[in-house]
């Protein structure tokens, strides 16, 4: 069964704090995402990463930086928090499907982390 | 790049009743669609997928249609019970680096 883990369900920041979000999956998948989910706007893609040491922009990169040191784990990193920034943050996983394959797997979701900037 | 537009944003049936959510996409190269179902506090979970090989994939309740030359993809679920209530996010997806775009979701009520 997929596991995908994330560091904190509710976090409070204040503006112009660096906020680290941590999530961490057990099923050795290559890919892992970050998207922030609001109200009317659905899931929108922050960055998203392949293989380790990878990153690639998403639709909404500004603000946010990522890394990603070992497999199993990916970090959002906020460097300087905004209110605009409150949001609720949800992290994905899901396994490549291979060079020269049709196919794109199934995204394995966290359980969210609720954000205020305050 | 893909842009996803769901329709209704909310929608709300009796037990019992049918409940269809519409999206359309805009990349033509687009070729995998999800659907994602998250209950209240919950995570998204994948309920069916379709592929752009199939016109219509279903699984008891639920069933999906796509049409690629109006791209556009439907979601339709029948015999409604209380415990579909949950928003419902359409996606769309090409092979390359498995990025999803998904719509703005759909907040389903089934009143019983």
């Amino acid at each position: 069964d997929v596991k995908v883990t994330q560091s904190s369900r509710y976090l409070v920041k204040r503006t112009g704090e660096k906020v680290f979000l941590e999530c961490v999956q057990d099923m050795d998948h290559e890919n892992m995402f970050w998207y922030r989910q609001d109200p009317g706007l659905g899931l929108r893609l922050i960055y998203f990463s392949y293989d380790v040491k990878m990153k690639e922009k998403g639709d909404i990169p500004e603000g946010y930086s990522v890394s990603r040191e070992k497999k199993e784990r990916f970090s959002l990193i906020l460097e300087s928090a905004s209110t605009n920034q409150t949001s609720m943050y949800l992290c994905a996983s899901s396994s490549y499907p291979g060079l020269g394959t049709a196919s794109t797997d199934t995204q394995y979701f966290g359980p969210g982390t609720r954000l205020t900037v305050l | 790049g893909e842009n996803v537009e769901q329709h209704p944003s909310t929608l709300s049936v009796q037990e019992g009743d049918s409940a269809v959510i519409k999206c359309t996409y805009s990349d033509s190269a687009s070729n995998y669609f999800p659907w994602y179902k998250q209950e209240l506090g919950k995570r998204p979970q994948l309920i069916i997928d379709i592929r752009s090989n199939v016109g219509e994939k279903k699984d008891q309740r639920i069933a999906v249609t796509l049409n690629k030359t109006a791209k556009h993809f439907s979601l339709h679920i029948t015999e409604t019970q209380p415990e579909d209530s949950a928003v419902y996010f359409c996606a769309a997806s090409f092979d390359a680096g498995n990025m999803l775009t998904f719509g703005g979701g759909t907040r389903l009520m089934v009143k019983p």
